[in-house]
């Protein structure tokens, strides 16, 4: 397709279950990010990826999310034992260029998660 | 710490008039800002942006103003269509491209 694809779009899962998210950037983009937005907030920036290398992951909320990009396209963000405040919508971004760059980013539509 | 700043949460504006939707930011390292439109149940838009060295840049209907001395950007839509009602993030970024969002203004144009 021709814009950023995220897998599940809805994902329901019990309290301290381990959840995976998908995110299939633009093709040929080199920077992919992820987002968390809670209720009501803007975007606030969790993990950043240039090509494979996870160059910035300072916004991650705790060491049990872990973010992947193993070759340079697809990402995984991994929740693992869930909690309800991890309740949320995960954003996906690519653009285009990579440190530097004024490529704006291109978001995906989002995997709501809602954690029971 | 909240540093980019959307102090409206909402916004209603008569279809043809001039939207104006503001943003004040306070960390001065900010060198790129950016608009995004969002619709429900969708993702981000990129709708335009400024660079730190301007202080205004046009496109279509839509005009961002920058003012950096006050730390506050605008944007302005004109004329308003009715297509155009959405929650409208502000965004700014220092550095490579990590973007710091606002909490959005909805804008809903009446017809």
């Amino acid at each position: 397709g021709a814009g950023v694809s995220q897998s599940p779009r809805y994902k329901v899962a019990k309290r301290g279950q381990d959840v995976a998210l998908r995110c299939d950037p633009i093709s040929g983009h080199v920077s992919l990010f992820w987002y968390q937005q809670a209720l009501g907030q803007g975007p606030e920036f969790l993990t950043y990826f240039q090509n494979e290398a996870q160059l910035d992951k300072s916004g991650l909320p705790s060491d049990r999310f872990f973010a992947e990009r193993p070759e340079g396209s697809v990402s995984t963000l991994k929740i693992q034992r869930t909690q309800q405040e991890d309740s949320a919508v995960y954003l996906c971004a690519s653009s285009l260029d990579g440190e530097g760059s004024n490529q704006p980013q291109h978001f995906g539509d989002g995997t709501r998660l809602s954690i029971l | 710490d909240q540093q980019v700043k959307q102090n409206s949460p909402s916004l209603s504006v008569q279809e043809g008039r001039i939207s104006i939707l503001n943003c004040d930011y306070t960390n001065s390292m900010f060198d790129y800002f950016l608009w995004y439109k969002k619709y429900p149940a969708e993702g981000p838009t990129f709708l335009i942006s400024i660079s730190s060295i301007k202080d205004k840049n046009e496109d279509g209907r839509f005009t961002v103003f920058l003012n950096k001395s006050a730390k506050h950007l605008s944007l302005h839509i004109v004329p308003s269509q009715p297509g155009d009602s959405a929650v409208y993030f502000c965004a700014a970024r220092t550095g490579y491209q990590k973007v710091t969002f606002g909490t959005g203004t909805k804008l809903q144009v009446i017809p």
